[in-house]
């Protein structure tokens, strides 16, 4: 059972937006950065978001982030078939003090 | 660019201790603005915190794992270790090394890992005898 919580699948075709959704309380997402990882197959993760809402260097703005209180929201518009993948989102919780992370939702491009 | 790089045994026998080295290159493991920790994997599976340390030897561990966890590090070989302790079958993973940046935590007055920017490829152990 994760701290986080997240959607198993969600699904959408091409060229359509979708969001994810990411759900803690008030010891991680509540009062902690949120980050979004997404994994392709057989790859390691790699940073999306950070900072609830910031893109690393070479991420389109079509992913963007969101929070609101102890919930945190992904974005990806102009879905493409290479956006298949895992995504995750993690924070840090101040009452473990340690990561925690949600149990990912996989992305389908019909 | 930083690279991080697991290595150790592929393969460890159930009781016994896993032990895995990161190697990071092109880059200062004393850099004053990171953590540096492991992630791992099990197979089909989601992903789970395991630790991280500061250069100066400060660590967080997950509480599930704590009993059994040790992460290290040498800033002479610009290395870090993880050890764990009487593993079973649901240790069977693919272990990453990881970057993390870190922020103060308003709450507790300690200092946060933020997100992690720089992953190794990861190393499949699997526990078996």
């Amino acid at each position: 059972q994760s701290v986080l919580t997240q959607p198993p699948s969600v699904s959408a075709a091409p060229g359509q937006r979708v969001t994810i959704s990411c759900s803690g309380g008030s010891s991680n997402i509540g009062n902690n950065y949120v980050h979004w990882y997404q994994q392709l197959p057989g790859t390691a993760p790699k940073l999306l978001i950070y900072d609830n809402n910031k893109r690393p260097s070479g991420i389109p703005d079509r992913f963007s982030g969101s929070k609101s209180g102890t919930s945190a929201t992904l974005g990806i518009t102009g879905l493409q078939t290479g956006d298949e993948a895992d995504y995750y989102c993690a924070s840090w919780d101040s009452n473990l003090s340690a990561g925690v992370f949600g149990g990912g939702t996989k992305l389908t491009v019909l | 660019q930083l690279q991080l790089q697991e290595s150790g045994p592929g393969l460890v026998n159930p009781s016994e201790t896993l032990s895995l080295t990161c190697t990071v290159s092109a880059g200062s493991i004393s850099s004053s603005n990171n953590y540096w920790g492991w992630i791992r994997q099990p197979p089909g599976k989601g992903l789970e915190w395991i630790g991280i340390i500061y250069s100066s030897g400060i660590t967080y561990y997950n509480p599930s794992l704590k009993s059994r966890v040790t992460i290290s590090v040498d800033t002479s070989k610009n290395q870090f270790s993880l050890r764990l302790n009487s593993v079973t079958a649901a240790d069977t993973a693919v272990y990453y090394c990881a970057r993390a940046t870190l922020y103060y935590d308003l709450l507790t007055g300690f200092y946060a890992a933020g997100g992690v920017d720089y992953w190794g490829q990861g190393t499949l152990v699997t526990v078996s005898s």
